[in-house]
């Protein structure tokens, strides 16, 4: 089956700042690869999402880039906001949402 | 309020009983999906459904998990013999089938079990 490898765990920028979020995927048949905000005690929220046939996709400050050949896919927020703290979490599957396979998880710390 | 709904929010329980949490997808969709999701970790796929057709079930943790969609509308989703290790937030998400032009799943605020 699917396995999705994210990284960092945590990661703490300064506000203003860049964060970039990597994710490695192991089913070369994987085609639909969403990001998921999720706030504490919220459900999770789908920020973004890229299909396959894209290698990259941007809206307003968020961006995500996908590399098939390498299986890996990354999340970019730029000029980031105290709001934009959170747990994002991306995910990958094989046909639109169905049994998507996600990531443990990245913890972003915005500092003031 | 036309998003996903969950009931119940909460749910304690002792070891042993069964439970029964309620879905209710966005009118519109036809897929509905389960996923179960630890602290710390990402969301676990367990099963999800078109319309009524329960499409995929292998990966429900086990026997004592099991779900129905009768109507095609809202789903529930039963754990018998509940164990410590079954507390966790149980998430429905609802979306449209792959090939549709937008296929994301949005969740519903999900039920969070404690078995004690």
């Amino acid at each position: 089956g699917e396995n999705v490898e994210q990284h960092p765990s945590t990661l703490s920028v300064q506000e203003g700042d860049s964060a970039v979020i990597k994710c490695t995927y192991s089913d070369s048949a994987s085609n639909y690869f969403p990001w998921y905000k999720q706030e504490l005690g919220k459900r999770p929220q789908l920020i973004i999402d890229i299909r396959s046939n894209v290698g990259e996709k941007k809206d307003q400050r968020i961006a995500v880039t996908l590399n098939k050949t390498a299986k890996h896919f990354s999340l970019h927020i730029t000029e980031t906001q105290p709001e934009d703290s959170a747990v994002y979490f991306c995910a990958a599957s094989r046909g639109g949402a169905d049994g998507l396979t996600f990531g443990k998880g990245t913890h972003l710390i915005i500092q003031p | 309020d036309t998003g996903v709904s969950q009931d119940p929010r909460h749910k304690i329980t002792k070891r042993g009983q069964n439970v029964t949490f309620r879905c209710d997808p966005i009118s519109e969709h036809n897929r509905l999906y389960w996923y179960r999701q630890t602290l710390g970790q990402g969301p676990e796929f367990l099963t999800y459904f078109q319309n009524e057709a329960q499409l995929e079930k292998s990966r429900l943790l086990s026997d004592r998990f099991s779900a129905e969609r009768p109507k095609g509308s809202f789903s529930t989703l039963e754990i018998q013999r509940t164990e410590q290790g079954d507390s966790a937030m149980y998430l429905c998400a609802s979306g449209f089938p792959a090939g549709q032009p937008r296929t994301e799943a949005f969740f519903g605020q999900g039920t969070r079990l404690t078995v004690v």
